[in-house]
């Protein structure tokens, strides 16, 4: 069936980096936009990046723009967030999603993982 | 950047009952919006997009409008497991963005 499946999440310093992966199965990685949603403890949804399904188009949310990058292997059906100078408002469960459908963003993100946990604490 | 803001950002219901949530666009984003549904500890669920259009999979009770500026979830004869708290999200630019959501409680 479909779907998407996050690991990464951890423990990390302030000022560290990780790298969270988003592994994807049940559909044609290859033809679908990419996003990485989080929340943080207590808020509400917030978006994070998208990318175009040939990893050619990369858009970002002020918040992140220039720490996080956004990435994907579609040799692997894998999706990837590099996440650098990490900061304490940067804990959150991150949450991997698919468009809904293929070629636009428009309509949505119709598949999402489980989530993957982020702690930045010394 | 859009922002949206949905109101109310609680609301209290009883099993039965028809709720409406509203999310408005500081500006005009055409049909662009998404609908989920959000409980603790699981993926959000889409079930609205392009402001109108059920997505597969989800209960006819549930029903978006709306076009613009402003648009409306509705949600009819509220079933248990509909108690969860909802966003509405735009598509029209980046960044992407999400209204500040609506927890739907039971009464």
């Amino acid at each position: 069936q479909v779907q998407l499946v996050e690991s990464g999440g951890g423990v990390v310093q302030p000022g560290g980096s990780l790298r969270l992966s988003c592994a994807a199965s049940g559909f044609t990685f290859s033809s679908y936009g990419m996003h990485w949603v989080r929340q943080a403890p207590g808020k509400g949804l917030e978006w994070m990046a998208h990318i175009s399904y040939d990893g050619i188009d990369k858009f970002y949310a002020h918040s992140v723009e220039g720490r996080f990058s956004i990435s994907r292997d579609n040799s692997k059906n894998t999706l990837y967030l590099e996440m650098n100078s990490l900061g304490p408002e940067d804990t959150a469960a991150y949450y991997c999603a698919r468009d809904r459908a293929t070629v636009t963003t428009e309509y949505g993100m119709g598949v999402w993982g489980q989530g993957t946990t982020v702690t930045v604490s010394s | 950047d859009i922002q949206l803001t949905q109101s109310p950002s609680f609301l209290s219901a009883s099993v039965g009952d028809r709720v409406t949530i509203t999310c408005r666009a500081s500006q005009g984003i055409s049909t662009y919006l998404a609908w989920y549904q959000h409980k603790p500890g699981k993926a959000p669920t889409l079930l609205i997009y392009a402001a109108s259009s059920l997505q597969g999979g989800v209960p006819s009770r549930f029903s978006g409008s709306g076009s613009g500026t402003e648009f409306t979830l509705a949600i009819s004869n509220l079933q248990p497991e509909d108690f969860a708290t909802y966003y509405c999200q735009q598509l029209k630019s980046y960044p992407i963005t999400f209204g500040q959501g609506t927890r739907l409680e039971i009464k």
